[in-house]
């Protein structure tokens, strides 16, 4: 496709179950960046990956939090034992070079009950 | 750590009004970035500055970067319905790989 995807676009699901995000960046675009973004406030930093690997993971907010991307292109981020402060939407963007803007999917609208 | 100070939080204007709004920071940042978001979907980059001072136009959407590289606004003139959404200003990490700091947003409402 032509922009960053991100599925599911919604996610309920159980406190203490792990769940799955993945996002599929613009092709070609090497730098990928995941963000969470908690009702009403800005987007929080959460890891970069540049390839397959992820040289700043300091937005990461616990362990339980892990993200890979494989074949420089498609990214999951994984939360296990969810909780309910982990409810938010989290976005993905991408971008080609350094000098160039990130491209933002619609996010994944993630609940916990 | 750096943190990029958005306001107003909200705002509720009439159409055909202009608004301002602006974002502070505490330390410099070389780039200032402005996005759109609308509501379930991703932000839009509206606006990109890059040198102190400079003065960029998009349509009826104009941004500044402050001469202090600590400050940018952005005027939208004319506002149209469609103009409704959250703002945000956005400046990039002092880590090297791009990351992105955001503002805490500026919803905007336009009443027809």
């Amino acid at each position: 496709g032509a922009g960053v995807s991100q599925s599911p676009s919604n996610k309920v699901t159980e406190k203490g179950k792990d769940v799955e995000l993945r996002c599929d960046p613009i092709s070609g675009h090497t730098a990928l960046y995941w963000y969470r973004q908690s009702l009403g406030q800005g987007l929080e930093f959460l890891i970069y990956f540049q390839g397959n690997s992820a040289p700043d993971k300091s937005g990461l907010p616990s362990d339980r939090f892990s993200a890979e991307r494989t074949g420089g292109s498609v990214s999951t981020l994984t939360i296990q034992r969810t909780q309910q402060e982990d409810s938010a939407v989290y976005l993905c963007a991408s971008r080609l070079l350094s000098n160039q803007p990130q491209h933002f999917g619609d996010g994944t609208r993630l609940s916990i009950l | 750590g750096q943190q990029l100070n958005q306001s107003p939080q909200s705002m509720f204007i009439q159409e055909g009004e202009d608004v301002s709004m602006n974002c502070t920071s505490s330390s410099i940042f070389n780039t200032w970035l402005w996005y759109k978001q609308d509501p379930g979907e991703g932000p839009v980059l509206l606006i990109a500055l890059y040198k102190a001072g400079e003065l960029t136009s998009n349509g009826r959407l104009t941004a500044q970067f402050g001469i202090t590289r600590k400050d940018s606004f952005l005027n939208i003139s004319a506002s149209i319905p469609s103009d409704v959404g959250i703002y945000f200003c956005a400046g990039p990490g002092s880590n090297q790989g791009g990351k992105l700091i955001f503002g805490q947003g500026t919803e905007l409402s336009v009443k027809p």
